[in-house]
Order: C-alpha cells, then structure tokens, then sequence
C-alpha cells in the first residue's frame, strides 16, 4: 500500500514569510498527527486531526496552525517564519482506535528558515 | 505522560539478539507501551506495542514486567538495516491522540 506522502520534501524560506506543508495519508486513515523534530528539542507533537476536527494540540504558538480535509489529507501552516522553525516536520497517520495498529509517519519535510 | 528511561545508546554485533530497555515506573493501568524507530533520514517507525501481555510480531518481541514497570524490546536477530534510534513510548488512549517522544536509544550493529 501507498504510504505517508508529505510535500514538499525540502523547503527553504525567509524569515517573516509564511509556509504551508501537505500531507496525505494512508488511505482508509482518517487520524492525521503532526510532529516537528529539531536536534535540539527532539520529536514534538504539533496537533493531531480526525474527521477534519482537531483534537489534540502541543504546546507550540499560534502561529503554528493545520487543517484536514474531508478526505483526510492534512495540511499545517506555519505563519510569520522564525530561524527557530527550522526543522523536520513529519506526518503521522492512523487507523481509528478499533482498529489501530501504529501510527505511520511520512519522511517528513525539511524546513529551513534563513 | 507517563514519563519512561532508556540508555543513551547501545551496541550491538550483526546477528546476535538485541535487548532493549525501557523503566516507566510511573506507568498507569490505561497505558500502551509502543516501541517505534527511526532510522537516518526517515520518520519514525511503528515497532510493537503492547498493554500487559508479551507481544510478537514480525519485526521483534516485546517483554513486558509483571508488575509493568519496565519492558524490553528483543530483536532476535540484529541487521545493519536496524541501527537506528528506538523509542520506547507510554500512551494511554482514549483522548490522548499524541505519543510523547523521549529521547530514545542510539543503536549501533556492527557488522
């Protein structure tokens, strides 16, 4: 089966600018997580959504944001860029609970900010 | 989150078993213990999971405590394609639709 798609794959942008990254998920997934990894920090869970409603949210500012469409791709913005928001940001996607068996996650998109 | 410990790193030699551990002695009732991986340049993995029970799959066996304080993961067999970082993650389900990511261990196969 297709796996986690996340795009782009790498991404440069300005400081100020605003980013949008996408992820698709696998089908019959309708749970979508987001996490950004940094070397500092490690992995850290950004929000989850199911059925185009959020339900979970990490501790980041608001200026960090996503949505999920009714066929559950998901995308997360990321407004007014910071050099600090430099990282991998991966997707994750899952079975509902009654049939859950892992969280698949996407190769991630690399995001630097200069 | 339940909070959990593991080594830094480990290593370990091409075909011989690997034992993973992990303490979370502050591990609850409700709580799943997950195993994912993540090699270089990937996303993490899903592994094993497991509440009580000892758990097989095709990728490696998962011992856990009687009294659940702690849990291994056993890969029966080291590969160089498993030298990887491996998380040992509590989740409760539920409403908790997140896994908290430690900082895992860094595991080396030598060939």
């Amino acid at each position: 089966k297709a796996g986690v798609t996340q795009t782009p794959r790498y991404l440069i942008k300005t400081r100020g600018q605003q980013v949008t990254l996408s992820c698709s998920p696998i089908s019959g997934h309708r749970s979508v997580s987001w996490y950004q990894q940094t070397p500092g920090q490690g992995l850290q869970f950004l929000f989850e959504y199911f059925s185009e409603t959020q339900r979970n949210k990490g501790n980041f500012p608001g200026r960090f944001s996503g949505r999920q469409f009714s066929n559950s791709r998901s995308e997360m913005n990321v407004s007014t860029l910071e050099l600090g928001d430099s990282a991998l940001y991966l997707c994750a996607s899952s079975h509902p609970r009654d049939r859950w068996d892992g969280y698949t996650f996407g190769s991630g998109t690399r995001l630097t900010v200069v | 989150d339940a909070k959990t410990t593991q080594p830094n790193s480990m290593e370990s030699n091409e075909e011989e078993p690997v034992h993973l551990p992990c303490n979370h002695s502050t591990i609850s009732g409700t709580d799943y213990i997950h195993w994912y991986r993540q090699l270089p340049s990937q996303g993490p993995e899903y592994v094993i999971h497991g509440l009580t029970s000892n758990v097989n799959n095709r990728m490696a066996s998962l011992a856990i405590a009687e009294d659940r304080k702690s849990s291994t993961l056993i890969l029966h067999r080291a590969t160089l394609r498993d030298a990887a970082v491996y998380y040992c993650i509590l989740n409760s389900g539920g409403s908790n639709y997140k896994l908290t990511f430690g900082k895992g261990t860094l595991l080396t196969v030598n060939p």
